[in-house]
């Protein structure tokens, strides 16, 4: 099976531009979960979506949003960028059916997009 | 909120020397997950525990979950240059959510 893909891979943008980036999970996955990865803060949760619907979101401001698609493809956008977005985003699927709330599976992790905001 | 907490930040160690990172949660978990992280590459799942008190071994990773579920420790036998990377534990948020240690970066020097 082919893994997550993310695009673009790189992406430089200037302070107040919006961005979206995109995910294709590994067919199958309808869990499509998003993170933000930065030296200083490490590994943060953004949100997830299941079937087209966000099941939970992390402590990031309204800037931040997502979708998901039909075909469990997945989309984040950030609105008015600062510097302090820069960061690696991650994309990360599951096969996770059950969708229980006590639930985390195995994710599997995209390349992700490096975004350098200037 | 849940957090996880784990150390030590950086270990340097030689090649065929033993490694070890510890990964501590304020709460109990339902289970831990450890992934690697290679430097350019992204997470890598490595493996999930859910018992408490369980042990499993990948070739020279031996991964340990607590008793009480609050704490988890990967090991590392006679390190490899292939070892280095960063290594994250992570520990459930609900609806696969992942709340993850600030990881420990390896580097083994030849």
């Amino acid at each position: 099976k082919a893994g997550v893909t993310q695009t673009p891979r790189y992406l430089i943008k200037t302070r107040g531009q919006q961005v979206t980036l995109s995910c294709s999970p590994i067919s199958g996955h309808r869990s499509v979960s998003w993170y933000q990865q930065t030296p200083g803060q490490g590994l943060q949760f953004l949100f997830e979506y299941f079937s087209e619907t966000q099941r939970n979101k992390g402590n990031f401001p309204g800037r931040f949003s997502g979708r998901q698609f039909s075909n469990s493809r997945s989309e984040m956008n950030v609105s008015t960028l600062e510097l302090g977005d820069s960061a690696l985003y991650l994309c990360a699927s599951s096969s996770l059916t059950s969708g229980g709330a006590a639930d985390t599976d195995t994710q599997y992790f995209g390349p992700g997009t490096r975004l350098t905001v200037l | 909120g849940q957090q996880v907490m784990q150390i030590p930040q950086y270990q340097h160690v030689q090649e065929g020397e033993d490694f070890t990172t510890y990964c501590n949660s304020s709460t109990t978990l339902s289970n831990i997950q450890w992934y690697k992280q290679r430097p350019g590459g992204h997470p890598v799942f490595l493996i999930q525990l859910v018992k408490s008190g369980e042990v499993k071994k990948q070739k020279r990773l031996t991964f340990q979950f607590g008793e009480a579920k609050k704490n988890s420790s990967l090991h590392i036998t006679a390190t490899q240059t292939t070892d280095v990377g960063t290594y994250f534990c992570a520990g459930p948020g609900g609806y696969n959510k992942l709340i993850f240690g600030a990881g420990t970066r390896l580097a083994v020097h030849p």
